[in-house]
């Protein structure tokens, strides 16, 4: 079964610091990967999201993300973080081989920017 | 605003009692997905339905049911309640045309205190 493993639970960092969240999944053929945010008392909203073609995903608010397939990543990057970055981030796959149904969801890595 | 809503915002039970979740899904949207967010297991992914039917389950105890409606808003029915079934409950919906699922749209979740 598709799993998801994010290798940092918490990520502090000062303010207009670059940040990187990891994120590997388990190996599959095909697969769709994305990025949530979760802001305090809020549900999740999409980042970014790669479905195929480029590598470097970039998404909203500076944020982008790498796929790579050889090593089944999908890091998360901002060259410089800002105190309203402070939030929960999710990795997610969504696993073709099973139809792409289910969406797994990484455990996430709260992200806590200081000033 | 994610366009999806889900009701009521918070609820408060006690043990054994029985509960039903609501999730209305974007305009358009043909699935719906249900998450569980608590502090030990993080965001599970419990089950989605797709244009009325069930198409994914995931760790979804018997205890738990749900379904789709021709409407295609959602409920999510809890019963025989246990203080561990305390989390956040997510609804997402997606368009996911044909057999594939992309990006989910969550709503703000539905807090489940059992006491």
């Amino acid at each position: 079964a598709q799993s998801v493993t994010q290798l940092d639970s918490q990520v502090p960092v000062f303010e207009e610091a670059p940040v990187e969240l990891r994120c590997n999944y388990s190996s599959s053929v095909s697969v769709y990967l994305f990025w949530y945010v979760q802001y305090p008392n809020q549900g999740l909203q999409l980042l970014l999201k790669y479905l195929s073609g480029s590598t470097l995903v970039k998404g909203i608010n500076g944020f982008e993300a790498e796929f790579n397939k050889s090593q089944t990543s999908f890091h998360l990057r901002k060259p410089s973080v800002h105190i309203s970055d402070t939030a929960e981030y999710f990795c997610a796959v969504s696993d073709l081989n099973t139809g792409g149904f289910k969406t797994i969801f990484g455990a996430g890595t709260r992200l806590f920017v200081k000033a | 605003d994610s366009g999806v809503t889900q009701t009521p915002k918070h609820l408060i039970t006690a043990t054994g009692q029985r509960v039903t979740l609501r999730c209305s899904p974007r305009s358009g949207d043909l699935s719906v997905y249900w998450y569980q967010q608590s502090l030990d297991q993080g965001l599970q992914f419990l089950i989605q339905y797709y244009n009325g039917e069930e198409r994914a389950k995931g760790n979804i105890l018997e205890r738990f049911s749900a379904q789709q409606f021709p409407d295609l808003h959602s409920e999510l029915n809890l019963s025989s309640l246990e203080l561990g079934d305390s989390a956040l409950y997510f609804c997402a919906s997606s368009v996911a045309t044909g057999a594939l699922n992309t990006e989910a749209f969550f709503g703000q979740g539905t807090r489940l205190t059992v006491v």
